[in-house]
Parts: structure tokens; C-alpha cells; sequence
């Protein structure tokens, strides 16, 4: 079974307008992290922003929101005021236990900001 | 100079070639990893190193042999690959190894098998 799920292959969304992208995930352990990442045409995978499973509070980084349903096990990230310089691919990462190696990736979601 | 440098950005080998791929941080960090991105799966982890040791090796063909000489630089060395292995191969850092780290990636390898 894939532990990260990001059902939607391509989303467009106007300039200025909000967007949500979805990710679900999927693990037995009570400890995790959660990550998203943009990864623009260049190749580089930047980093937005995490949200760890005993947080209180859904995190925040400028105009990125990470909309954390632990029940429904669903991180999903808002993206707000959207700029033409968002379009790219963003991916879901889950980092499994306190300590671990491994940070699992989902297949991505192609985001395209259009005027 | 900052972050997670790969060279070459691009490369094209023949099957009976033998190259490498380098990877540079100047993060301080101390973990180190090889991911591989084919079109439509996801990202691949293929190997982790903590302080210079190999802690993950996640089933990759000998054809792939890692090397860490020291906590900031990475290789990966190529040889008798096959067209299947085209890709785009990243590298990235954190700073342990541990649940709330990010890893910082570099721009990658575009490696083209012929």
C-alpha cells in the first residue's frame, strides 16, 4: 500500500486565488512527520514546510498552510494569493518514527498558476 | 558558497561507461542521500549515510556503488547501467537525522542512458 497519497495529477488555479493541494498518508505509527516540497522546473526541491504529528497547531509558512486532519490522516497544503512563480510540481513527504532514514514521497501534483 | 551542489547537472553515458556523480553541502550537515526521480513514480530513496557510514541501502543494483568520503561530499559511481536507469538523480543533506529535519536537495543529475 502507498503510504503517501496525492490523488491529483494537475491543478490550475487563477493568480491571487487560493489553492489546496491534497495528500493523504497512511502509518501505524503514532509518531511522524509530515513535509511538502516544490519542485520548479530547474529540478531543485525546495522545501515548505512541516507539520509533526503530536503538533497542536497546523502549520504555517508565509503563504503556505498545512491543513492537518490527524483523524482523516490528510495534510493537505493551502497555498493562498497564488503568484505565477508557484507553478510547479509540489510533492508530499512522510517521515516515519523519531528517528528514522527515510522520507517517503508521494508522485506529486503539477500545479499551473495562470494569469 | 551555500547549500547542496551536484555535478554535472547533465550527463549521457552509454551503457559500458563508468562515471560519477558528485554531490557538495556546506550546510554543516551530517546526513546525506542519494534519491532517484523517474517520470510518473516517486521519488526513490536509494541510499542514506550518517556520518560518512551507509545506514540505508534500499535494494539498489551493485551498477550503483555510493561513496562518502567525509560528512560534506557524496558520490555515486556509475557503471554498466542500463537505459532503464535514466533519471533524474538528486542528492540531499539534513542536519541529523532525525523526524523534523527537512532535507535540503541539490538541482540534480539528469542522466540520460544510451
Amino acid at each position: 500500500a502507498q503510504k503517501i497519497t496525492q490523488t491529483q495529477p494537475g491543478m490550475f488555479v487563477q493568480e491571487k486565488e487560493a489553492v489546496t493541494l491534497d495528500c493523504t498518508y497512511d502509518t501505524s505509527d503514532p509518531s511522524y512527520g509530515l513535509f511538502w516540497y516544490k519542485q520548479p522546473s530547474s529540478g531543485e526541491m525546495i522545501f515548505l514546510i512541516y507539520q509533526g504529528s503530536y503538533d497542536q497547531q497546523n502549520a504555517t509558512e508565509g503563504r503556505y498552510s498545512l491543513n492537518f486532519q490527524k483523524a482523516r490522516k490528510s495534510a493537505n497544503l493551502v497555498i493562498s494569493a497564488s503568484q505565477l512563480g508557484d507553478s510547479a510540481m509540489y510533492f508530499c513527504a512522510m517521515r516515519e518514527g523519531w528517528s528514522t532514514d527515510k522520507l517517503i514521497f508521494g508522485t506529486g501534483t503539477r500545479l499551473q498558476v495562470f494569469p | 558558497e551555500t547549500g547542496v551542489t551536484q555535478t554535472p547537472r547533465h550527463l549521457v553515458m552509454g551503457m559500458t561507461n563508468k562515471k560519477s556523480l558528485k554531490c557538495e553541502q556546506h550546510l554543516g550537515h551530517n546526513a546525506m542521500y542519494w534519491y532517484k526521480q523517474s517520470a510518473k513514480k516517486p521519488l526513490e530513496l536509494m541510499f542514506v549515510y550518517n556520518f560518512k557510514e551507509q545506514t540505508e541501502n534500499n535494494s539498489v543494483p551493485s551498477r550503483f556503488s555510493p561513496e562518502c568520503p567525509n560528512s560534506s561530499h557524496l558520490f555515486l559511481h556509475l557503471h554498466t547501467l542500463q537505459p532503464e536507469d535514466s533519471a533524474l538523480y538528486l542528492c540531499a543533506s539534513s542536519p541529523r537525522d532525525s523526524q523534523d529535519s527537512p532535507l535540503h536537495f541539490g538541482n540534480g543529475t539528469r542522466l540520460t542512458v544510451t
